[in-house]
C-alpha cells in the first residue's frame, strides 16, 4: 500500500509565523504535490515537484514556497502566515505512467492549519 | 466560469438506492477523468479513472464519460452506509496538472 504521511493533523499558528508542513511518501514516486482544500473551492494546486530539487508553481503559489531535498520528502513553507492561509493542506504523490502523465494521485490525511 | 462544476449536495439516499453523481466541464482538452472518495478527516482516495470517453465498471461503481456533452458521471449501485463520503471528480489534460471539482457530499441512510 502506498503511504503518504503528513507531519501534523492539526496546527495552530499566529499571524506572521513561519510554518513548515512536511510530507513523506514511501513508494519512490517521482511526483509530489501540495494542495489546499477549502469549502466550495475544491482542491487547488499550490506547488508540485517532479524530481529532487525540481519544483513548479501551481495555481496559487503566492505566500508559499517548497523544498524537496530528498525524493521521499516534500515540504511546504508558509513564509509569513496570514489568516487567509487557514485551510486544509493536502500532500499527494504520484508515479508517472508510461507517457509521463500523473493522473493517479495518492493523498496524505491532510493538515488542518489555523492561523490566528 | 469554473473549469469543473460539481453540485455540492448534500445528497441523501436510503440504503440500497442507486446513486448518480455528476460533473460538467468546459475544457475539451481533458483526457483523464477521475473520481476520488474522501471520508471525513481523511485525504481523498482514487476510486476510478477513465481515459477519454466511455464507461468503466468496478464492482458497484460505474464511471461514464460523455466528451461530446462535457459531462461525467459516477453511479453507485446498491449503496451502503459505508459509501457516505464526499465524492470529488477530477480531470486532466495529461502531464502534472489535475483540476478537481468541489465535491458532492453523499449520505446513505441505513
Amino acid at each position: 500500500d502506498v503511504k503518504v504521511t503528513q507531519s501534523s493533523r492539526y496546527l495552530v499558528k499566529r499571524t506572521g509565523e513561519k510554518v513548515f508542513l512536511e510530507c513523506v511518501q514511501d513508494m519512490d514516486h517521482e511526483n509530489m504535490f501540495w494542495y489546499r482544500q477549502d469549502p466550495g473551492l475544491g482542491l487547488r494546486l499550490i506547488y508540485f515537484s517532479y524530481d529532487v530539487k525540481m519544483k513548479e508553481k501551481g495555481d496559487i503559489p503566492e505566500g508559499y514556497s517548497v523544498s524537496r531535498e530528498k525524493k521521499e520528502r516534500f515540504s511546504l513553507i508558509l513564509e509569513s502566515a496570514s489568516t487567509n492561509q487557514t485551510s486544509m493542506y493536502l500532500c499527494a504523490s504520484s508515479p508517472p505512467d508510461s507517457s509521463g502523465d500523473s493522473y493517479e494521485q495518492y493523498f496524505g490525511p491532510g493538515t488542518r492549519l489555523t492561523v490566528t | 466560469q469554473k473549469e469543473v462544476e460539481q453540485d455540492p449536495g448534500p445528497l441523501s439516499v436510503p440504503e440500497g438506492a442507486i446513486v448518480s453523481l455528476n460533473c460538467t466541464y468546459s475544457n475539451s482538452a481533458f483526457q483523464y477523468f477521475m473520481w476520488y472518495r474522501q471520508y471525513s478527516r481523511k485525504g481523498p482516495e482514487l476510486l476510478m479513472y477513465t481515459y477519454s470517453s466511455g464507461n468503466k465498471e468496478d464492482g458497484r461503481f460505474t464511471a461514464q464519460v460523455d466528451k461530446s456533452s462535457k459531462y461525467i458521471s459516477l453511479f453507485i449501485r446498491d449503496s451502503q452506509p459505508s459509501d457516505s463520503a464526499t465524492y470529488l471528480c477530477a480531470m486532466s489534460e495529461g502531464g502534472f496538472k489535475t483540476i478537481f471539482g468541489a465535491g458532492t457530499r453523499l449520505f446513505v441512510k441505513a
